[in-house]
C-alpha cells in the first residue's frame, strides 16, 4: 500500500519555504525522500530511521514522527534548481520499499 | 564506476508478446526493486528480491515475471497477461541495514525503460 503525500503539488516563488507531507497506514521502520527531475531517474535525498529523528541536507530537512507514522520534508529559501517530484518511500521489514504518489515542487523566479 | 544499469532505454513491442526488461547493478547490493511509473501514480512497486534464488511480489505484480539468478542481475518479464504494459520501468537496488528486521537503505536507481507495446 502506497503512503499518503500531500500536497500533489506546489508552486513557489524563488526563496519560499514549502513543506511536504508523508503519512502512512503501516507501521514504518524507515522514510525514504527522493527528488526526479522530468525525465531522469529518482535521486536520493535523506532517509530517516526510527527514532524520531531529524535529518538535514543543505537547506532541506526532514522529520520522522514514527508513532504517527508520519515524515515531513521541508525546503527552505527554495533555489530553481530545487524543482521537481518528490518522493517519500516508506521501508518496511526485510528490505521492502514503497513510494507515495509523489508532489510536484516547481520553483519559479 | 559502480551503478546500475538499464536496458534499452526505450523498447516498442507488439500487443501480445512477452518482453524481458534488463537491469544489471555492480554495487554489491542484496536488494533489487523493479517499479512502474505512470502520471499522476508514482512508482509502484511490482517485485523485489532480498537475495539470490528469493524474490516478492509487490503491489502490482501481475502479468509480470523477474528472476534472481545471480546477485548482478534482475531481469523483468512483462508478460501477454498485462493488461496494460505501457509505461516507464525503474530499477533499484540497496543495500539493507539490520537491526531487529533488515530495513532497506538509500536506493539507486537505473535510468528508466520506456516500454511502448503497440
Amino acid at each position: 500500500q502506497q503512503p499518503v503525500q500531500s500536497p500533489q503539488a506546489v508552486i513557489l516563488r524563488e526563496g519560499e519555504d514549502a513543506v511536504i507531507n508523508c503519512s502512512s497506514s503501516k507501521a514504518l521502520y524507515s522514510v525514504h525522500w527522493y527528488r526526479q527531475k522530468h525525465g531522469e531517474a529518482p535521486v536520493f535525498l535523506m532517509i530517516l530511521l526510527k527514532g524520531g529523528e531529524q535529518k538535514g541536507h543543505d537547506k532541506i530537512s526532514a522529520s520522522f514522527n514514527e508513532k504517527k507514522q508520519q515524515s515531513s520534508l521541508y525546503l527552505t529559501a527554495s533555489q530553481l534548481s530545487y524543482s521537481g517530484t518528490y518522493f517519500c518511500g516508506t521501508g518496511g521489514s526485510n528490505y521492502k520499499l514503497t513510494f507515495g504518489k509523489g508532489t510536484l515542487l516547481t520553483v519559479n523566479p | 564506476d559502480g551503478g546500475i544499469t538499464q536496458s534499452p532505454k526505450y523498447l516498442f513491442r507488439k500487443e501480445g508478446q512477452n518482453v524481458t526488461l534488463s537491469c544489471e547493478q555492480n554495487l554489491n547490493h542484496d536488494a533489487m526493486y523493479w517499479y512502474r511509473q505512470d502520471p499522476g501514480q508514482g512508482l509502484r512497486l511490482i517485485y523485489y528480491s532480498q537475495i539470490v534464488n528469493d524474490f516478492q511480489k509487490g503491489d502490482i505484480a501481475e502479468g509480470y515475471s523477474v528472476s534472481r539468478e545471480k546477485k548482478e542481475s534482475f531481469p523483468l518479464t512483462v508478460t501477454s497477461a498485462q493488461k496494460n504494459p505501457t509505461a516507464f520501468y525503474l530499477c533499484a537496488s540497496s543495500i539493507g541495514r539490520a537491526g531487529g528486521s533488515v530495513v532497506p537503505t538509500e536506493a539507486f536507481f537505473g535510468q528508466g525503460t520506456r516500454l511502448t507495446v503497440v
